[in-house]
Order: C-alpha cells, then sequence, then structure tokens
C-alpha cells in the first residue's frame, strides 16, 4: 500500500511569517506531485505541481521536491490569516494506467493574525 | 473554465434507501472517480473510470457500486444506506494518460444517513 504522510498539525503561525508543510511519500517512483488547499466545507484546490527535483515557486508558494530522499515540502511566505486551511500532498500512482492518486491526511494551518 | 458539478450539496436519507449522486464534468475528461472524506481519515478512493462504461474499485468499494453511461457523468449509488456511510463525497476527474494531469473536484455533497 502507497502511503503518504503528513504532520496532521495544526500547525500555527503569525501572520507575515513563514509556513512550512512537509510531505514524505513511499513509492520510490513517484513522478507528480500536488498540493491542494482545502477550506473548512468546501472541496480540494490544487495551488501546486511539481515534477523535477528542486523549488517551484509561484507567487507566495514554493514547492520543493527532494526525489532521493522522498520528501515534498510546501512553503507559504508572508502567511494571511485567508491561508488558514488544511492542505493536502498527493503523489501519483504511477503503477496505476489512470494515474490515481494517493492523498495525504492533509496539515491544517493556521495563521494567527 | 473547468467545472465539475454534483448533485446535492447536502442529503439526509434514511438507513436502507437507495441513494443516488451524480457528478458531471464539463472538460471532456477520461477519468472521473469518487472519494469520500472522513475526520482523521482523509480522502479514500471508492472508485473510478477511466471510459465510458468502465469502472475500477479503489480502497473501499465495498458498500457502492458505480455507473458510467456518458463520458461526462459519473453516478455513485449507496444500494442500501447505513449510518458508516455518513460522510461527505467529492467527486473528481482528470485527463487520461498523463501523470501531470490533475484532479479537479466538484464541491462535495455532505450526506447524512440517519
Amino acid at each position: 500500500q502507497k502511503e503518504v504522510e503528513q504532520n496532521s498539525g495544526p500547525l500555527s503561525v503569525p501572520e507575515g511569517a513563514i509556513a512550512s508543510l512537509n510531505c514524505t511519500y513511499s513509492d520510490r517512483v513517484s513522478q507528480s506531485f500536488f498540493w491542494y488547499r482545502q477550506y473548512s466545507g468546501k472541496s480540494p484546490e490544487l495551488i501546486m505541481s511539481i515534477y523535477s527535483n528542486g523549488d517551484k515557486e509561484d507567487g507566495r508558494f514554493t514547492a520543493q521536491l527532494n526525489k532521493a530522499s522522498q520528501y515534498v515540502s510546501l512553503l507559504i511566505r508572508d502567511s494571511q490569516p485567508s491561508d488558514s486551511a488544511t492542505y493536502l500532498c498527493a503523489v501519483v500512482d504511477s503503477g496505476a494506467g489512470s494515474y490515481q492518486l494517493t492523498f495525504g491526511k492533509g496539515t491544517k494551518l493556521s495563521v494567527i493574525p | 473554465d473547468v467545472k465539475v458539478t454534483q448533485s446535492s450539496r447536502y442529503l439526509v436519507k434514511r438507513t436502507g434507501e437507495k441513494v443516488f449522486l451524480e457528478c458531471v464534468q464539463d472538460m471532456d475528461h477520461e477519468n472521473m472517480f469518487w472519494y469520500r472524506q472522513d475526520p482523521g481519515l482523509g480522502l479514500r478512493l471508492i472508485y473510478f473510470s477511466y471510459d465510458v462504461k468502465m469502472k475500477e474499485k479503489g480502497d473501499i468499494p465495498e458498500g457502492y457500486s458505480v455507473s458510467r453511461e456518458k463520458k461526462e457523468r459519473f453516478s455513485l449509488i449507496l444500494e442500501s444506506a447505513s449510518t458508516n456511510q455518513t460522510s461527505m463525497y467529492l467527486c473528481a476527474s482528470s485527463r487520461l494518460g498523463q501523470s501531470r494531469e490533475t484532479q479537479y473536484f466538484g464541491p462535495g455533497t455532505r450526506l447524512l444517513v440517519l
């Protein structure tokens, strides 16, 4: 059973600080990684995808991937109260022809004004 | 703009009832998925489909069935609802054949079985 592990939190950071969210995965051959944000009572929405080792930046968000360590992270700079949500890490199951996603259970982030 | 819709946002049913949850996507995606999400358990895949009339079991198919008669529509059926099927149900879709294709989610249906 492929696994994606995340710290459940809650992770509390003050407004304006950097929030760091981490994810490890068990499938060595996984090639595609996604971060979803989910507000309470809402459905997940994609915020970042990353496929190669290194960093990928999009506005205040930076995704980092280290395939050797089977580790992917999401940094949120200048955190805002509106960033308060649960962040889900998802990894493509490369063994399935339809490219299923395996999701972590999510990290709940709370940004304190 | 990408759009996945689900037939109901909230649903209350009685134990033993047959329940239909419908999902429609307008992106011409081949793949469609049904998940349930429960506190502490995360998102769990119930069934998915990669083509019309095709279906594959996910991690927790027991007590559920699905139907995909048209490419844009994927239905989840609870044959005889039970209280342990009270949950948030999420539909998603994606393109076939590309590992970089993300899944797009519908708004979810919160089902309460009494």
